[in-house]
């Protein structure tokens, strides 16, 4: 069974800038959830996704946006990059069948350095 | 909205001793509550969860968590450490009532582990 992945694992842009984050969920998983986690700091909420519909999104601005795909794999898209948007982003996937109490896992992340 | 609150974002034990960290939530009602451990440059990998079955639960590598509603407390604990254990703790929660799973985490421990 695979895990969760992410790609790329390390990316540098400049303010300004856009990027896309990829992820793909664990096999049987239809619930995939962003977080970006800033140094020191504990995983802060993104957004998540529900058979390629947003089910929920946290305290970031529009320029963070995402999508699901068929297949349950997922992007996270940010526009108009930011100093303040280095950090490392998670991805996790849950199988969708048990509401809040399910178990999320966690992809290894990728860390993005904004110059 | 609910908050999570861990005390002491280092905590420093010898081999063999007790590990201890704490964790708070505030919610009006009691949440799913999750601890998770992070290595360094790695995802989040769940240490165990409590979903209202038994108030005292058993994780995986000799970790446990007692869940206490009137401290609002979520503390987890093992007996004796490893140097393994090295590395940041993160507790977190969901909202039992929400329809998505979506976890608040708090600030995270570092753990260190001296022979």
């Amino acid at each position: 069974e695979t895990g969760v992945t992410q790609s790329p694992t390390h990316l540098i842009k400049t303010r300004g800038q856009q990027v896309t984050l990829r992820c793909s969920s664990q096999s049987g998983h239809n619930t995939v959830s962003w977080y970006q986690q800033a140094l020191g700091q504990g995983p802060q909420f993104i957004f998540q996704y529900y058979r390629e519909e947003e089910n929920g999104r946290g305290n970031f601005p529009p320029r963070f946006s995402g999508l699901q795909f068929p297949n349950y794999s997922s992007e996270l898209n940010v526009n108009a990059l930011e100093l303040d948007d280095s950090a490392l982003y998670l991805c996790a996937s849950s199988p969708g069948t048990s509401g809040s109490q399910e178990t999320q896992y966690f992809g290894p992340g990728t860390r993005l350095l904004v110059l | 909205a609910q908050s999570v609150t861990q005390l002491g974002s280092h905590v420093s034990v010898s081999e063999g001793a007790l590990v201890l960290l704490r964790c708070n939530y505030s919610s009006s009602v009691p949440p799913y509550l999750f601890w998770y451990v992070q290595y360094p440059n790695q995802g989040l990998q769940l240490l165990l969860k409590y979903t209202s079955a038994a108030t005292l639960v058993k994780g995986i590598n000799g970790f446990e968590a007692e869940f206490k509603k009137s401290e609002t407390s979520f503390h987890l604990t093992k007996p004796s450490a490893h140097m393994s254990d090295a590395a940041e703790y993160f507790c977190a929660v969901s909202d039992r009532q929400a329809a998505g799973n979506k976890l608040t985490f708090g600030g995270g421990t570092r753990v260190l582990v001296k022979p």
